[in-house]
């Protein structure tokens, strides 16, 4: 049974630019959650999808967004990137039992 | 707002002695609790659960104990080996929005052979 793919694995932009990050959850996953990880932070929660839904949602701005296809597979966009934006951005994913499986993460950082 | 708190940044501790990792938490609404284990350039990966009906939960070498009126939880790694440093987050819901997890800021263990 494939994991939580997350891709790309790496990623530089400058400030100012957008991005969008990509996650395919584990096949019969109907819900993708968001992370943020920065040193001393800890996960910050960014948002919740299930059934194409945003079920939750954190408290990031708005430049933070996201989506999720009819596949469950989903992504997410920053737009106008700000050097604290760099992060390591992980998704996970989850059947209807709590809790997480979590890819291996996105490391975004701003220039 | 932090509502869940790992306040040890982190621990040292000899190989095949006791980890105790602990957790606070301020939301009494919260009834679910996890625990994950990060290595670097990996996502964390889960390693025990408790619910709040319970006070103990055991997995090999792993225990979580909870302590609801305290609004603490901890996790005991007996004995600990060197494969288990790593940082360790501790995570809660409650069940109203059960698959919206709080995390703690993590705290790194370092098992020193």
């Amino acid at each position: 049974k494939a994991g939580v793919t997350q891709t790309p694995r790496y990623l530089i932009k400058t400030r100012g630019q957008q991005v969008t990050l990509s996650c395919s959850p584990i096949s019969g996953h109907r819900s993708v959650s968001w992370y943020q990880q920065t040193p001393g932070q800890g996960l910050q929660f960014l948002f919740e999808y299930f059934s194409e839904t945003q079920r939750n949602k954190g408290n990031f701005p708005g430049r933070f967004s996201g989506r999720q296809f009819s596949n469950s597979r989903s992504e997410m966009n920053v737009s106008t990137l700000e050097l604290g934006d760099s992060a390591l951005y992980l998704c996970a994913s989850s059947s209807d039992r709590r809790g997480y499986t979590f890819g291996s993460g996105t490391r975004l950082t701003v220039v | 707002d932090q509502q869940v708190k790992q306040n040890s940044p982190s621990l040292s501790v000899q190989e095949g002695r006791i980890s105790i990792l602990n957790c606070d938490y301020t939301n009494s609404m919260f009834d679910y609790f996890l625990w994950y284990k990060k290595y670097p350039a990996e996502g964390p990966t889960f390693l025990i659960s408790i619910s709040s009906i319970k006070d103990k939960n055991e997995d090999g070498r792993f225990t979580v104990f909870l302590n609801k009126s305290a609004k603490h939880l901890s996790l005991h790694i007996v004995p600990s080996q060197p494969g288990d440093s790593a940082v360790y987050f501790c995570a809660a819901s409650a069940l109203d929005n059960f698959n919206k997890f709080y995390f703690g800021s993590g705290t790194k263990l370092n098992v020193k052979p």
